[in-house]
């Protein structure tokens, strides 16, 4: 399943499927992009970002993807883990400030 | 290494009442931000610190409230008075000099006015 952009909050994966997190961002200036992970009662956790000079970034089971074109970002979560329960926020920025989307919902289910 | 420390953790209090939001951002790091978030907005830039002086405070919802950063380790947010409404997650986060890095957060400070 996807979550598209920021109209669809919840997304339910199976232990050690695939996730896919999308967003669709509005500022066509923008030229950083970032995944944050935030867990209940705690802050935005950084994840992974991406410059605008790239089109897919991987780290370590997440791999961030970047369409300029669309104005388009997605994250994925290979063999994604219960540990990987959280909400995720994709942020943009083009000088200093970053806009944050609503969040996505990912639950992991065993 | 520690990372962005806030404090109080929670805060609940009677409206009309001061409230005090306190950050400490990562050593060396030269911008501050203080960001609100709310079920209903998300989250949202309040105001944003540069080498200690105020750059954009253009997301301070009103007068009431107020945010200083009186040396390059210590910030604060205040309510004054307080309303219902402030009820949200404060956080503060902190970003170093060099270009296209991610903003570090604190775990925030739940404030519940009552």
């Amino acid at each position: 399943g996807e979550s598209v952009g920021l109209h669809l909050p919840t997304l339910s994966v199976q232990e050690g499927d695939n996730s896919i997190i999308n967003c669709a961002y509005s500022n066509s200036a923008s030229d950083y992009f970032i995944w944050y992970k935030q867990e209940s009662g705690k802050g935005p956790q950084f994840i992974i970002d991406i410059r605008s000079n790239m089109d897919k970034r991987q780290g370590q089971r997440v791999t961030v993807l970047l369409n300029k074109t669309v104005k388009h970002l997605s994250l994925q979560i290979a063999a994604t883990q219960p540990g990987d329960s959280a909400v995720y926020f994709c942020a943009e920025t083009a000088v200093y400030a970053l806009n944050f989307g609503k969040g996505t919902s990912l639950l992991v289910t065993p | 290494d520690a990372g962005v420390i806030q404090s109080p953790r929670h805060e609940v209090t009677e409206m009309g009442q001061e409230v005090t939001l306190r950050c400490k951002p990562i050593s060396g790091h030269n911008s501050l931000f203080w960001y609100r978030q709310t079920m209903m907005r998300g989250l949202e830039l309040l105001i944003y610190f540069n080498n200690n002086v105020p750059i954009d405070d253009s997301g301070m919802p009103e007068d009431r409230f107020s945010a200083k950063m009186p040396n390059a380790s210590f910030s604060t947010l205040k309510i004054q008075p307080s309303e219902p409404r402030d009820s949200a997650v404060y956080f503060c986060a902190s970003l170093g000099a060099a270009g296209n890095q991610p903003q570090h957060f604190g775990d925030g400070t739940r404030l519940s006015i009552l």
